[in-house]
């Protein structure tokens, strides 16, 4: 059973660049996650989608934005790059009617980004 | 507001001995707590949580923690470290919303022979 697939796994864009990162959630999992981890930081909630649509949202700009497909995978998209948005960007995924008490996200190794 | 404090930016310590892993969190309710671990380039790997019941949690690889209410406290243990547990490790509480987590800013471990 395949966990969490993101794509690619690393990549460097120059700044003001757009980028697009890519996840397949784990199998039987609906809904997907997205959080930024800079160098020497936790992991920061971006957004989270279910049913293709952004479900809730972090404090985060504009500039960043997803879609996620029929199939439940998901993209992140990253407009006019800055050399700020350097981090790796973990998915997660899970089942949405599970809640908390019923624990099952799934994370990716995620995709390290570096803007030059 | 929800978040969590992780005071230890970097804990050494030697193989076989114990360790203590100190995590905070600020949150109005019960909150629902988990240790992550995160080796070099690697992803986010669940080690225990905690949503309610006994204070005293197991997780995997021989990991503890005990949720203590009154400290607002969550802190993780292991009685003998291996090599292989150096990683950066992650406490984490879960929103009310049950939508996002919310991360400390991790605990770096080595491990010295």
């Amino acid at each position: 059973d395949a966990g969490v697939t993101q794509s690619p796994t690393h990549l460097i864009k120059t700044r003001g660049q757009q980028v697009t990162l890519r996840c397949s959630p784990k199998s039987g999992h609906d809904t997907v996650s997205w959080y930024q981890q800079a160098l020497g930081q936790g992991p920061q909630f971006i957004f989270q989608y279910y049913e293709e649509e952004e479900r809730q949202r972090g404090n985060f700009p504009d500039r960043f934005s997803g879609h996620q497909f029929p199939n439940y995978s998901s993209e992140l998209n990253v407009n006019a790059l800055l050399l700020g948005d350097s981090a790796l960007y973990l998915c997660a995924s899970s089942l949405e009617d599970r809640g908390w008490a019923n624990y099952g996200y799934t994370f990716g190794s995620g995709t390290r980004l570096t803007v030059v | 507001a929800q978040s969590v404090t992780q005071p230890d930016i970097h804990i050494t310590v030697s193989e076989g001995a114990s360790l203590e892993l100190r995590c905070n969190y600020s949150y109005g309710a019960t909150p629902y707590l988990f240790w992550y671990v995160q080796s070099p380039g690697q992803g986010l790997q669940l080690l225990l949580k905690y949503f309610s019941g006994d204070t005293l949690v197991q997780g995997i690889k021989g990991f503890e923690a005990e949720f203590k209410r009154s400290q607002s406290s969550f802190n993780l243990r292991k009685p003998s470290v291996h090599w292989s547990d150096a990683a950066e490790y992650f406490c984490a509480v879960g929103a009310n919303t049950g939508n996002q987590f919310y991360f400390g800013t991790g605990t770096s471990l080595t491990v010295i022979p």
